[in-house]
């Protein structure tokens, strides 16, 4: 069975600081894709990052990089320079059966982000 | 590129009646569709996956006849909430991949999502 824990329910940083959101997952799959997403107040769902299982670098994306230890099977997304727009729930996500277009994606239960001005 | 585009964004229906939400590739072919459910401060829960000319399929727990999916074409997938109850009461969003033009690891569009209120 896939198992996502996200076990920040929520976090207040300053603006400015660099702010890094915990995700650990659990799979017996031999490839996966891991995602982080970001769903504002207004509840659209935005992707921001993806790491393949089989990825030899970390991904990064703007201001958004994924610190992928495999080995300790944990995926943190890492914002640097917030901004008060980042103020949003994260959610990182896993999609197991990489070869399938058919395999679904679990979600973790979010972290609540706060930005401070 | 890779738009999803959900309808109605929200809609306020009696006790007993049906709903449904339609869920739209705009610019790219998704044979799968998938619907979740979101409670409010919760995350998402997948309800079921939808598959194009094909009968969908449901996670445990989710009632089938109550939430009927239906894929007929390449690029809408519809939920239909049947006798609708206050506890049906939730956010409902859909997702697809454009797993043809961005390959197998391309990630989830979302819609922007349904908000049902069940009076």
């Amino acid at each position: 069975a896939q198992k996502i824990t996200q076990t920040q329910p929520g976090m207040f940083v300053q603006e400015k600081e660099a702010v890094t959101l915990d995700c650990t997952y659990d799979t017996s799959d031999p490839s996966y894709g891991l995602f982080w997403y970001k769903q504002p107040s207004s509840g659209e769902m935005i992707f921001l990052i993806y790491q393949g299982s089989y990825d030899q670098q970390n991904a990064t994306e703007g201001r958004y990089s994924l610190n992928f230890q495999k080995a300790r099977k944990s995926a943190n997304l890492v914002i640097s320079a917030s901004q008060l727009g980042d103020s949003a729930m994260y959610f990182c996500a896993m999609r197991g059966r990489w070869y399938s277009s058919a395999s679904k994606i679990i979600f973790g239960s979010g972290t609540r982000l706060s930005i401070r001005p | 590129g890779a738009v999803v585009s959900q309808h109605p964004s929200w809609v306020i229906c009696k006790s007993g009646t049906s709903v449904k939400i339609e869920c739209r590739s705009l610019d790219f072919q998704a044979t799968t569709m998938f619907w979740y459910r979101q409670f409010p401060k919760q995350s998402l829960m997948l309800m079921a996956t939808s598959n194009e000319g094909s009968k969908a399929t449901y996670e445990q727990g989710v009632e089938k006849d109550k939430f009927l999916i239906n894929h007929a074409s390449l690029t809408l997938s519809t939920l239909t909430v049947t006798s609708a109850h206050p506890e049906d009461s939730s956010f409902y969003i859909c997702s697809a991949r454009d797993s043809i033009s961005q390959g197998y690891n391309s990630p989830l569009h979302f819609g922007n999502g349904t908000r049902l209120t069940v009076t």
